[in-house]
């Protein structure tokens, strides 16, 4: 089975500063990823994927992540860091299900912007 | 634009009692459906997912059951209710043949007392 994993459960950021979280991916074959943000008591949003082409990704709210297929990483990236980014993100990867495709998710980094 | 629901917004049960949960999807035909369950606010667990109406397939043995009646509409339920039940329930659609590209609706916060 294809897995992804977060290393850092909390990241802390000061406000202007660049942020990272980080996600190490484990798959056969073509990775497809994914990173998702989750505002509290809501649904995921979907922020960008990688399936193929160019190593960096740009998504939406001026995030982008960088697939690096030597280091088997996917890491999330913004030059820099608002209040409002707070919120729990996830790094997923493609997976198979009795012959269906589906996500597997990875277990969550929330960051904390500080102002 | 395609759009996704659940409701109820917030649920509070006792044990032992029914639960239904509903899903629907506007604009778009033939969704794959999924239901996801997030415990204490991290992880997130498939708990069910459906390529066509009747269709229903289950990754993890639990309480639960889901249904499909219709090609846009998505019910997860519960005969009894267990503690273990509580938590936040996240209904998700994605384009058939693209399944790895999913879109979640605003979820379910269910508290079983």
């Amino acid at each position: 089975a294809q897995s992804v994993a977060q290393p850092e459960d909390q990241v802390n950021v000061a406000e202007g500063n660049p942020l990272t979280v980080k996600c190490t991916y484990s798959v056969s074959g073509n990775p497809y990823l994914f990173w998702y943000v989750q505002y509290p008591n809501r649904g995921l949003q979907f922020l960008l994927k990688y399936i193929t082409g160019d190593n960096l990704v740009k998504g939406s709210y001026g995030f982008e992540a960088e697939f690096n297929k030597s280091q088997t990483s996917f890491h999330l990236k913004k030059p820099s860091a608002l209040v409002s980014d707070s919120a729990l993100y996830f790094c997923a990867v493609r997976d198979w299900l009795g012959g269906n495709e589906k996500l597997t998710f990875g277990t969550g980094t929330r960051l904390t912007i500080i102002p | 634009s395609q759009t996704i629901h659940q409701w109820p917004a917030t649920l509070v049960q006792p044990v032992g009692s029914p639960l239904s949960l509903e899903c629907t999807v506007e604009g778009t035909s033939n969704p794959n459906l999924y239901w996801y369950r997030q415990a204490a606010g991290r992880g997130l667990q498939l708990l069910f997912y459906s390529v066509g109406i009747g269709q229903i397939s289950s990754e993890v043995p639990q309480n639960l059951s889901a249904s499909r009646p219709q090609d846009r509409q998505f019910i997860l339920s519960s005969k009894k209710l267990l503690l273990s039940d509580s938590g936040f329930y996240l209904c998700a659609w994605s384009a058939a043949g693209a399944s790895y590209e999913q879109y979640f609706g605003p979820g379910t916060r269910l508290t079983v007392t």
